[in-house]
């Protein structure tokens, strides 16, 4: 798999939108790029998931460069709750490819 | 729906024991993963599961790990014997077989001493 680098941590102050940084310049065409966060003991939750376009769910906005070598979550609304650790994972598209984590960035919100 | 369920939650045990965490995941996903995350860093996989079968097991250390997901169900993580550096959260987490739906569970804290 393509390997992700993110900033080890990044602050945001409560209700300013949260832009989380990743780079992925080795990925493929049919590999997609997938973010998870992870709360202090709990296991990893899904955020959004892309392949070249943008994505927008109710947690967060997905932007995918032109060229797909770097991608950046954003979180529009931060809040106290959206400290955590962040995962940009690039992941191929074969049917039950593991998802394979890095080091993540510590997204530290306050107010 | 239910989630992954793990447990137990928490365990402590000392070196040389060996120790036994357990998963049920999601109805109906085929594929079950387990990872290992020590303190400050990302999960990593440890074994993935295809209903009964695995599909990798590249980095287990075989010689004192073992899983089993008998039935295609639950499944089964044992330490034997425990180091002090096994110390981790083991994470489950299972998917459909296409991994769709990838979810975690809450893990299991073990402390070895």
């Amino acid at each position: 798999d393509a390997k992700t680098t993110q900033p080890t941590s990044m602050d945001c102050a409560e209700g300013r939108a949260a832009n989380l940084p990743c780079n992925h310049s080795t990925i493929s065409g049919n590999e997609y790029v997938y973010w998870y966060r992870q709360i202090h003991s709990q296991g990893p939750q899904y955020i959004i998931h892309g392949l070249k376009n943008n994505e927008t769910n109710e947690m967060a906005s997905l932007i995918i460069t032109e060229d797909r070598k770097s991608s950046t979550l954003i979180l529009p609304h931060a809040t106290l709750r959206d400290t955590a650790v962040y995962y940009c994972i690039v992941r191929g598209a074969a049917a039950g490819t593991a998802l394979i984590f890095g080091k993540g960035t510590t997204l530290s919100v306050s107010s | 729906e239910a989630g992954v369920a793990q447990s137990p939650r928490y365990k402590i045990i000392e070196k040389r024991q060996s120790v036994a965490f357990w998963c049920n995941p999601i109805s109906g996903h085929a594929t079950l993963y387990w990872y290992q995350q020590i303190l400050g860093q990302g999960p990593k996989l440890l074994i993935q599961f295809q209903n009964n079968g695995v599909v990798d097991d590249s980095q287990l250390p075989k010689d004192r790990f073992s899983a089993e997901r008998l039935k295609g169900v639950d499944s089964t993580l044992k330490i034997q014997p425990a180091k002090l550096e096994d110390s981790a959260v083991y994470l489950c987490a299972s998917s459909t077989r296409q991994g769709l739906g990838y979810t975690f569970g809450s893990g299991t804290r073990l402390t070895v001493v």
